[in-house]
């Protein structure tokens, strides 16, 4: 059966560093996100994109944070400068429709914080 | 601004009772209702998605119901067992965002 894809698994990084995180969504799917979830919180989303633009973004997501599709696999999210409070699971979603479509997850990326 | 909540937070019950999890959210003008599983430290399970046109859904022991008037969806779990412990989160789709709420843990004790 189909799969999201995310790596790495885990991420460790020194505060003020940039991280990329890699997702491969399901091969037919047309629409990606990315959600996280802090330790102990609610999964909260921050960007949706579609044919190669964003679609919707949350408070969240500010200037800190950029998605791409570089090629016709991956999905990625950078964090140009991370702080603290990024420390959390990021996880990587696709479907194949915007609304009538279950949203598929990957297994998450653990990002740690120094 | 959409909210989700989900109660109860936590729910232990014996192997083989049935039981019911809640969720409720503000808005009605949702395109679906999604519910997920989550175990420890793991990513999201799809387990039901019921489109804002329908009641409900079922899926072997699961049955969710959705009443958008009222903001309210129920997960029905049947003839519960041990491998059934998890987190249950629910999510509103409110444009192309789910809208997560904080999800019940459930344990199931044989």
């Amino acid at each position: 059966e189909p799969e999201v894809t995310q790596t790495p698994s885990h991420q460790v990084t020194q505060m003020g560093q940039e991280v990329i995180l890699r997702c491969v969504p399901i091969s037919n799917h047309l629409y990606f996100y990315w959600y996280r979830q802090i330790l102990g919180q609610k999964v909260e989303f921050l960007v949706s994109f579609y044919n190669n633009e964003i679609s919707e973004k949350s408070e969240i997501f500010d200037d800190q944070f950029s998605v791409e599709r570089p090629d016709g696999s991956n999905f990625t999210l950078k964090i140009r400068s991370t702080k603290l409070e990024d420390s959390a699971m990021y996880f990587c979603a696709s479907t194949l429709g915007e609304t009538e479509e279950t949203q598929y997850f990957g297994p998450g990326t653990r990002l740690l914080v120094l | 601004k959409q909210e989700v909540t989900q109660i109860p937070a936590a729910l232990s019950v014996p192997e083989g009772e049935n039981l019911v999890l809640n969720c409720s959210f503000t808005d009605s003008a949702i395109y679906n209702l999604q519910w997920f599983r989550q175990d420890p430290g793991k990513g999201l399970t799809s387990l039901l998605l019921i489109q804002s046109s329908q009641r409900e859904q079922t899926s072997g022991r699961l049955n969710a119901s959705l009443d958008k008037s009222s903001g309210r969806s129920t997960l029905y779990i049947a003839a519960s067992q041990p491998g059934d412990s998890a987190t249950y989160l629910c999510a509103a789709q409110a444009g192309t965002a789910l809208i997560f709420g904080k999800g019940t843990t459930l344990s199931v004790s044989s």
